[in-house]
């Protein structure tokens, strides 16, 4: 059973960094597939972050890829994510899932985290 | 404002067939295949329907998903209480500035 854990902190100040990490049991991130994030904004609906490859090979939201990096490291069976200065408007619930690329499915997720972005 | 559109609520009965519809384009639905979630209040998003209406091991057949031209449309049949929740499609966008996955706003369904 593959299972999903996303940590890192609950509040972030703004114009500084979010960074989350998350923890991938009952599978090998090397196997193969996509691993990748989404976020909801609290009350609103879903928006897709970006995704990474055991490889490192990524795919960004166009509209948040100024800020993005995900990364994988693939000896701790985890990926990670950074958002670079935040705002308000980044406070959300961050989910990370794996990613079946062809079909732009994500068919296990991870239970979420709240980061808020207040000083 | 998503890049995919669906009706932000629904409703029905139990018992009762209800349908969602989310709209499109050419460089998504109209191109790429549509895959539906499941948002129980409180939870994480549950794959519902993928590849347009595939069903993933476990959900019942009351759902099924259909495509055609830059619509799509989640069918849920025999409506249950436990049915209500929000919900969302979500397909590839082929667009200028590369590939990447859009969802729709999500329809909250109330079983009345």
């Amino acid at each position: 059973q593959v299972q999903l854990q996303e940590s890192g902190p609950g509040l972030v100040k703004p114009s500084e960094t979010l960074s989350l990490t998350c923890t991938v049991s009952g599978y090998s991130i090397s196997s193969g597939y996509y691993w990748g994030w989404i976020r909801q904004p609290p009350g609103k609906g879903l928006e897709w972050i970006g995704s990474i490859y055991h490889s490192g090979s990524t795919y960004y939201n166009p509209s948040l890829k100024s800020r993005v990096t995900i990364s994988v490291d693939t000896s701790k069976n985890q990926f990670s994510l950074k958002l670079s200065s935040v705002t308000a408007a980044d406070t959300a619930v961050y989910y990370c899932a794996r990613w079946v690329v062809v079909a732009a499915t994500f068919d296990y997720w991870g239970q979420g985290t709240l980061v808020t972005v207040s000083s | 404002q998503s890049v995919l559109t669906q009706p932000p609520s629904a409703s029905g009965t139990p018992g009762q067939r209800v349908t969602i519809s989310c709209s499109g384009s050419s460089s998504n639905i109209g191109s790429n295949t549509v895959n539906w979630y499941q948002q129980l209040p409180g939870t994480a998003p549950k794959l519902l329907i993928y590849s347009n209406n595939q069903r993933p091991s476990g959900v019942p057949d009351r759902f099924s998903g259909s495509k055609s031209g830059t619509s799509a449309s989640l069918a849920i049949s025999g409506l249950q209480s436990e049915d209500e929740a929000d919900y969302y499609c979500a397909a590839w966008d082929d667009s200028l500035n590369g590939p990447y996955v859009v969802f729709g706003g999500g329809t909250k369904l109330t079983v009345l």
